[in-house]
């Protein structure tokens, strides 16, 4: 069973553009929704993350959108460079020993 | 610090081999994971410990075995090598407080079962 759903699976714009990725996940118990990036060959590194109690986080370029009431949440990218292409997933946070579960991942080409 | 540091990078088994994959963190961590990810299917948890000498399965325990003796060390175990385990496989560790809870990965390990 998917705890955590992502879409789309694969994502291409151009350079400047604005990629959309979402998620959905089922698990109340999740308390915190990090996003993590992977180069290729790397191991995923955090990049932002939020708690439920917040519906949005900016960092730089990089925004989460978070609708608690539909189990929703989104990364935005702006001004999308090159550099960005990697590979995106969600994730959902819960228990006391802070299990990780992930979404299925987005792969994001930035083209220049 | 080297962070999270996983070793061999790559492996390639017979079927029916065993082998363990080496996970070291020197952040003090308590807390320490086992992924693997396949292709579609994002990451998954192998096994997990919040301390030395504790473990737990997580989503996908079947055929490998873990144990915590130091809090830098967490070595994941594969008793029978079966291609369904191909896979890259990632560690873990991270220490939950209130105002984080970021999980650091290491570089993992790309382990092919013919």
């Amino acid at each position: 069973q998917q705890q955590v759903k992502q879409s789309p699976q694969s994502l291409i714009v151009q350079k400047g553009g604005i990629p959309i990725i979402n998620c959905a996940y089922e698990n109340t118990a999740f308390d915190y929704f990090p996003w993590y990036q992977q180069f290729p060959g790397k191991g995923p590194a955090l990049l932002i993350a939020i708690r439920p109690d917040v519906s949005e986080k900016k960092e730089g370029r990089f925004t989460i959108s978070f609708n608690k009431s539909a189990k929703q949440f989104s990364l935005h990218i702006m001004d999308s460079q090159p550099g960005d292409s990697a590979t995106y997933f969600c994730a959902g946070l819960s228990g006391s020993a802070r299990q990780l579960t992930f979404g299925s991942g987005t792969q994001l080409t930035v083209l220049p | 610090n080297a962070g999270v540091t996983q070793t061999p990078k790559f492996q390639v088994l017979k079927t029916g081999q065993s082998m363990t994959l080496q996970c070291a963190q020197d952040m003090n961590h308590e807390y320490m994971s086992w992924y693997r990810q396949d292709p579609g299917m994002g990451l998954r948890l192998i096994h997990y410990s919040v301390g030395a000498g504790i473990t737990d399965q997580g989503e996908v325990p079947n055929g490998y075995n873990v144990s915590r003796s130091t809090t830098e060390d967490f070595p994941l175990r594969l008793l029978s090598a079966a291609p369904s385990q191909t896979s890259v496989y990632f560690c873990a560790s991270s220490y939950p407080s209130g105002r984080t809870d970021t999980q650091y990965f290491g570089p993992g390990t790309r382990l092919t079962v013919l």
